[in-house]
């Protein structure tokens, strides 16, 4: 089997700061997403990627820029963190773009002072 | 666009009642792909069921959906909720990208 790491756990940061997250799987996937989960709204696709230096923007993707450095990892940029904003951002891979399962890392866990 | 509708952001019942969850979609596709994750408490959402079949009952861990195309649903079900069903299910619909609900926190209790 293989694992999806996702760093750091929890960020906190400023208004206005830029923050980076990043993700790493060992599944040889080839498709990577990223998606924000916010209470009572579900998880919203901010960006994803079917290959290395692919990028696909997904609902919501203002505010956000993302990079796929090569086909293991794939990395979130928040451009300009928004006060009293709280969220956790999900990393997840799939083999494709089809109907296979995505497989989850375990978060990052995002505050913003 | 694509949608998935869950109606219920919350549901309680006691351990050993039936378990429905309510799922609808709204798609341009003839053939859609229908998912249900499960996300426990400090856990990552992980896959709990997938069909494509219309009017085919789909089967994992006690749980059973079945599409169904003509009513554009697949609600989740359970004969017997146990206190370890208590998460937060999200039903999703594969149309070019994956779309998920808003998610139902089911919350069993003795």
């Amino acid at each position: 089997g293989g694992i999806i790491t996702q760093t750091p756990k929890f960020l906190i940061g400023q208004e206005g700061q830029k923050l980076t997250l990043k993700c790493q799987q060992n599944f040889n996937h080839d498709t990577m997403y990223w998606y924000r989960q916010d209470s009572g709204k579900g998880l919203r696709l901010i960006y994803y990627s079917i290959t290395e230096n692919d990028l696909q923007k997904g609902d919501l993707s203002e505010g956000y820029d993302a990079s796929r450095e090569k086909k293991s990892s794939f990395s979130l940029t928040v451009t300009s963190a928004q006060k009293n904003e709280m969220a956790v951002f999900l990393c997840a891979s799939s083999s494709g773009t089809g109907a296979e399962r995505l497989f989850f890392g375990h978060g990052t866990k995002l505050s913003v002072l | 666009g694509d949608s998935v509708t869950q109606t219920e952001g919350l549901v309680t019942l006691t351990e050993g009642l039936p378990v429905m969850l309510n799922c609808t979609y709204q798609t341009i596709y003839s053939n859609p792909f229908l998912f249900w994750y499960v996300q426990h408490l400090n856990e990552s959402p992980r896959l709990l069921l997938k069909s494509f079949t219309d009017n085919k009952r789909t089967e994992h861990q006690g749980f059973h959906a079945t599409l169904h195309k003509s009513s554009s649903s697949f609600h989740l079900q359970k004969s017997s909720a146990q206190l370890s069903d208590s998460a937060l299910y999200y039903c999703a619909h594969m149309g070019y990208k994956l779309t998920f609900g808003t998610g139902t926190s089911l919350l069993v209790d003795p």
